[in-house]
Formats: structure tokens, sequence, C-alpha cells
């Protein structure tokens, strides 16, 4: 079982607020991502990290920010939250490889459903 | 920019029968993961497939790169009740700096 957590697991929040979605991994992975998953439907990559101090935009990433002071940390950040947020936030982590291009499985966390009213 | 379709989005099969997925990419990919998703669950790695033309097995499920490099798919042999769930490849872009989802089939199992 993977040692990845997200917190909270749910939210309820109002327009306008904001909120950070906290991640952390206990495996000593190197990469990790941040992606929005709305219900059956595919994940997109919000943000995404190599390791400490790095940090990188996937095709998602507007109106959200994060930072990786840690390895083990990588939290998200929405400045103002709006209705249109309501999602589900998927954390995952992985190795970055021997050679930088041998990805290995991604681990995902259990996810914090957010909704913005 | 990068898309990733899977075919069909919706399977519903009778236990026993046999299911099978595609995965196609706009572009070529450097490798493909699988993953399954339990509802109400997270992502679960299944496998990666990295050369062209690669096959691998896994119990009842076999997968497949293509030749070129922009499509896969996963086949399961008599399905069972556990099978249920959303199948997702993720292809990995020629950058090689993210994952692609794909949208993902969902599978229903009939007893």
């Amino acid at each position: 079982e993977a040692d990845i957590y997200q917190t909270p697991r749910y939210l309820v929040i109002g327009t306008g607020k904001k909120i950070t979605l906290e991640c952390s991994q206990t495996m000593g992975h190197d990469k990790m991502y941040w992606y929005q998953q709305d219900p059956g439907m595919e994940l997109h990559l919000i943000h995404y990290s190599y390791g400490v101090n790095s940090t990188e935009k996937g095709d998602l990433s507007s109106e959200s920010t994060v930072s990786r002071i840690r390895t083990e940390h990588f939290p998200l950040t929405l400045e103002s939250a709006r209705p249109s947020h309501t999602s589900q936030y998927l954390c995952a982590s992985s190795h970055l490889g021997t050679s930088g291009n041998s990805y290995n499985e991604q681990f995902f966390g259990p996810g914090t459903r957010l909704t913005v009213l | 920019g990068q898309q990733v379709m899977q075919i069909p989005q919706y399977q519903h099969v009778q236990e026993g029968e046999d299911f099978t997925t595609y995965c196609n990419s706009s572009t070529t990919l450097s490798n493909i993961q699988w993953y399954k998703q339990r509802p109400g669950g997270h992502p679960v790695f299944l496998i990666q497939l990295v050369k062209s033309g690669e096959v691998k097995k896994q119990k009842r499920l076999t997968f497949q790169f293509g030749e070129a490099k922009k499509n896969s798919s996963l086949h399961i042999t008599a399905t069972q009740t556990t099978d249920v769930g959303t199948y997702f490849c993720a292809g990995l872009g020629s950058a090689g700096n993210q994952f692609y989802f794909g949208t993902g089939t969902s599978l229903t199992v009939i007893p």
C-alpha cells in the first residue's frame, strides 16, 4: 500500500475563499503531481515537480499554485475559489528513474473532493 | 495539444465474457502506463510498456503497445465482477515531461 496522504478528504467552501490542499508522501519519491478529475472523466495534470524547489505547470494550471519546499510535501493553493473549481483533486508521486527517462508508476493519494458554492 | 482517446467510453459485459479497451494518441509516445480506478477510488497502477510492439501479460490481462507507439490496448479474458472499474491509459509525451491520461473506459460486469 502506497504511503501518500491528502487532506482534507472533503471540503465545501464559498466563492472567493483561498484554500490549500495538502499532499504528503513518505516514500522519498522525487516526482509529485496534482491532477483534477471530474466524476467518471479523465485526469488533467495541473502541476508537477521533479524535486525540491522544482515546480512545473501542466495543461490545467490556471488559478492555482504549488510549492515544493520539502521532498515529502507538495501543497496546492487556490487563491480565489470559484464554482468551476468544484472537482476531485488527486495527488500522486513517483520515482524519477535512474536515467531520468525511465518513468515509474505513479502512486495516487485518496483525493480531495472540493465543492465551491 | 496532446490528445489520448480511449474507446469505448463504456462497456457492459456478462461475467465470463472478454473485454478490450483501446487507447489512441495523436502523437508518438515515449511509453504508456495503464491504471484501474474502482468506483469512488483512486487510480492504481497496472503496468508500463516501453518498447514498440511490446506485449505483457498479467494473469487474465494482456497489454499491447503498438508498433508506431501511438496506440495501446488492454484485453481482459473471462471477466469477473472484481474487474469492474474505469481503465485509463496514460501516455508519456515525446518531450518526456508529463503523462497524458486517456478518456477512460468504464467496465461493468454483469453477474
